[in-house]
Order: C-alpha cells, then structure tokens, then sequence
C-alpha cells in the first residue's frame, strides 16, 4: 500500500529564514509526488509537482527514489508562506488508490 | 475555468439522521473524487468515478455511504445513518481525464471548498 509520512505537524521560523518541509513515501513503483497548499480560508490547491522540475513561488523539491524523500524547500521565507502543505502521491500503476496524502504540516512564518 | 462546485458549505445533524453532499466538476474532467479530511489529518480517499463508472470505493464505509455520478458529470455524496466520526470536511476534486491517459495534467487535482459536517 501506498503511503506518505510527513513528520513535522507542525513548522513555525522567522521571516527571512530557510524553509524545508519533509515528506517520506512508501511506494514499491515508481510514484508521481505532488505538493498541495491550502492558505488561510482558501482552497487546497497544487502547489508543485515532481515532474515539472520547476520552482513555484521561490519553493523548490527534488525527488530522492534512494532516500524515498520528496522535502519541499525555500530559501528564504516570506509570511505569505503561512498554509498547510501536504505531499501527495499516486501510484503509477494507473492511480487506482487515487492521490494518497500526508497529515500535512502547518508552516508558520513569525514576522 | 469555473472551478468545482459544492453544496451545502456547512451541515449539521444528529447521529442517525441523513445528509447528502453535492459536486459539479470542473466541464470536461472525466475524473472525480470524494475524499473525507477529518480534523488535524490529511484528505483520505473515498470513492473515485471515471466519467460515470467507479474506478475505486476500497475505503467507502458502505454500509452507511453512498455516491453515484450516474450522467458522468455531477456527483451525490450520501450518507445514512451518520455516526459522530464522521464530522469531517468532505472534498470534492476533478482531473482532466483518466489517470491512465497521455496527459501530463492528468494526475493534477482540482479542488472544491468543502463541506464541512458536523455530526451532532
């Protein structure tokens, strides 16, 4: 079974300050990993996904197969950071489990 | 785009009584999803449609839930009789067409506000 772990329910640093979320995966395939944000009242939404191999509001993750690690990471934090992230997979056997989420994390960026 | 609709926003009832859920996908997606995200935890999968056929229901408590997308466009989400666990916010999502597809957008989900349930 498919399965996402993401240790930290919680991350508060400073405004300014590196940001890195973690996600673990458990998948015997190779997976499609995703990160989704959901901001203060608003919906969940992508945020980035591992294929596009592209930076999405300063935020940056690389796919680690050996470490089974997909960790969101920004260098320099801004307070419109503040949301709930969650790392998502899907299998690549079709997806038949549909997107399998973490617990989430909540980011909080002090002024 | 419009984005997928849900109805009502807030439910409250007592256990035993009955609720169903509403969803209009996003025009087009072929694919949709009910997921269940109790508090503090992330979105659990419940059922998965592909146009009007269900691709997976493995975590459906079908004894009390039910859904049907039965014109492959919008969705019913029920449930008869509700228990207390399962307040919870109940997300709908879409996705372009079948995750076995070509498309690279496939796999991306789109999101409706919720409804958030409270058991009573």
């Amino acid at each position: 079974a498919q399965r996402v772990t993401q240790p930290e329910k919680l991350l508060s640093v400073f405004k300014g300050a590196p940001v890195e979320l973690k996600c673990n995966y458990s998948y015997s395939g190779s997976p499609e990993l995703f990160w989704y944000v959901q901001y203060s009242r608003q919906r969940l939404q992508l945020l980035l996904r591992h294929i596009s191999r592209e930076s999405i509001k300063g935020f940056t993750a690389d796919l680690n197969k050996g470490e089974t690690s997909f960790h969101l990471k920004k260098p320099f934090a801004q307070e419109e950071d503040s949301a709930m992230y969650y790392c998502a997979l899907i299998g690549s056997g079709g997806g038949a489990d549909g997107l399998t989420f973490g617990k989430g994390t909540h980011l909080i960026i002090q002024p | 785009e419009a984005g997928v609709a849900q109805s009502p926003r807030y439910k409250i009832i007592e256990k035993r009584q009955s609720v169903a859920f509403w969803c209009n996908p996003i025009s087009g997606h072929a694919t949709l999803y009910w997921y269940q995200q109790i508090l503090g935890q992330g979105p659990k999968l419940l059922i998965q449609f592909q146009n009007n056929g269900v691709v997976d229901d493995s975590q459906l408590p079908k004894d009390r839930f039910s859904a049907e997308r039965l014109k492959g466009v919008d969705s019913t989400l029920k449930i008869q009789p509700a228990k207390l666990e399962d307040s919870a916010v109940y997300l709908c999502a879409s996705s372009r067409i079948s995750i076995t597809g070509p498309d690279v957008w496939a796999n991306v989900l789109t999101f409706g506000a919720g409804s958030r349930l409270t058991v009573l």
